[in-house]
């Protein structure tokens, strides 16, 4: 149990274009997901907490504007960049968590490659 | 605020040989405390964790890892390592909130083993 997957896998895109991610929990409800960026070698930022049914919570220099996120239903969030740019390249990680219960897990990630 | 060290980069050990991931955090509450490990391209796998009771807690693929208040500390151990165990481990601190638990990464320890 506690299976979560992301769709893409890997995605390359030009300079400009906006790009969606998402993040579904297979076998649970997920009142609470994470979207994390991992740059090559580094540990895991987090982006922002979202809970469904609400607006996401984003941590401090992420910006909410470029960085969309929607929390429409208990198994699924998706994260957007917009208008995506080279720097934005990055592997993007989901995670959920149950009501009330300490544990995350992660999604396998999306890797970003903006041209 | 809270904090969590993983003080080396890397961890080289002879496969069959003990390991040990060391880990020491900060936080002003009683702390809740994990183990991840991440595969090369991939997402983060839960090992275990600390909420509460017994300071030793078993995991995933024969991992163990013992909770030291006094000494702020969270390593993690495996008797016998084995190649496959190849990975990069990641230790992370959080405390339930209002949304959810968020949680606090340290900057991961590649660990090595060889035949």
């Amino acid at each position: 149990g506690a299976v979560v997957s992301q769709h893409p896998s890997r995605v390359i895109c030009k300079s400009g274009t906006s790009v969606k991610i998402e993040c579904r929990s297979l076998d649970f409800q997920a009142t609470t997901m994470f979207w994390y960026r991992q740059f090559p070698k580094q540990s895991l930022m987090l982006m922002a907490t979202s809970n469904e049914g609400s607006k996401a919570t984003y941590e401090q220099g992420v910006e909410k504007d470029k960085f969309l996120i929607n929390h429409a239903s208990l198994t699924l969030s998706t994260l957007t960049v917009t208008s995506a740019h080279p720097e934005d390249s990055s592997f993007y990680i989901c995670s959920a968590s149950k009501a009330g219960k300490e544990t995350q897990y992660f999604g396998p990630g999306t890797r970003l490659l903006v041209l | 605020a809270q904090s969590v060290a993983q003080p080396e980069d890397q961890v080289n050990v002879a496969e069959g040989n003990p390991l040990t991931v060391k880990c020491t955090y900060s936080v002003s509450e009683n702390p809740y405390l994990f183990w991840y490990v991440q595969y090369p391209n991939r997402g983060l796998q839960f090992l275990l964790k600390y909420i509460t009771g017994d300071n030793l807690v078993k995991g995933s693929y024969g991992f163990e890892a013992e909770f030291n208040k006094s000494q702020t500390s969270f390593h993690l151990k495996k008797p016998s390592a084995l190649v496959s165990d190849s990975a990069l481990y990641f230790c992370a601190v959080g405390g339930l909130t209002g949304g959810g638990n968020k949680l606090t990464f340290g900057t991961g320890t590649q660990l090595k083993v060889e035949l």
